[in-house]
């Protein structure tokens, strides 16, 4: 019982590197979704998908892209890190109504 | 366009004590609503959720919320507070159906004293 695997859990970068949250769901979900997480800010949306080959941005797209090969898989990729983008990232697919799985989280840092 | 406001960032309470958490929301058609819940360190886990069923709806952990359509309200309550209820909480707000973004609120930090 799986659910949304995110890796890894924890990540620091340099500034301008580039790297690939990954997040994985076992649950055949069409829709998923990337948020990040900061300190009084609750959550914001990047990136969605509802169906493998179908993206779109949310709330905070810049500096991140996604792409979606197949039902499962979801990843986020940073570009050029930058210390804005430190954060907590959380990978979440939904089916049903209403259904919505979290992943654990990636805890992010660029120094 | 969505949106949801939580009154208080920080909530105090002492244990055994009501518990009040309060949700606004704005949305153009009746939307689903939901109570998230974040442990320190971890992710997030679902409360409870309502999807255009009954108005009282009943969680994890003794929870319930009332969706009040006239205040727009989906207000978080549990009538004795426990330590272990210390935690983030995070209302949120989709449209009705699948494949739906949601937006969340803030968050309202509680903490339970003795």
């Amino acid at each position: 019982n799986a659910g949304v695997t995110q890796t890894p859990k924890f990540q620091v970068l340099k500034t301008g590197q580039s790297m690939t949250l990954q997040c994985a769901q076992d649950m055949n979900h069409e829709y998923m979704s990337w948020y990040r997480q900061d300190p009084g800010m609750g959550l914001r949306l990047i990136h969605y998908s509802v169906g493998a080959g179908i993206t779109d941005q949310g709330e905070v797209p810049n500096g991140y892209n996604v792409s979606r090969s197949t039902t499962e898989d979801f990843p986020l990729r940073l570009l050029s890190a930058a210390p804005s983008q430190t954060s907590v990232y959380f990978c979440a697919s939904q089916g049903g109504v209403g259904g919505y799985t979290f992943g654990s989280g990636t805890r992010l840092t660029v120094v | 366009a969505q949106s949801v406001t939580q009154l208080g960032s920080h909530v105090s309470v002492s244990e055994g004590a009501l518990v009040l958490l309060r949700c606004n929301y704005s949305s153009s058609v009746p939307p689903y609503l939901f109570w998230y819940v974040q442990y320190p360190n971890q992710g997030l886990q679902l409360l409870l959720k309502y999807t255009s069923a009954a108005t009282l709806v009943k969680g994890i952990n003794g929870f319930e919320a009332e969706f009040k359509k006239s205040e727009t309200s989906f207000h978080l309550t549990k009538p004795s507070a426990h330590m272990s209820d210390a935690a983030e909480y995070f209302c949120a707000v989709s449209d009705p159906g699948t494949a739906s973004k949601l937006t969340f609120g803030t968050g309202t930090r509680l903490q339970v004293t003795l």
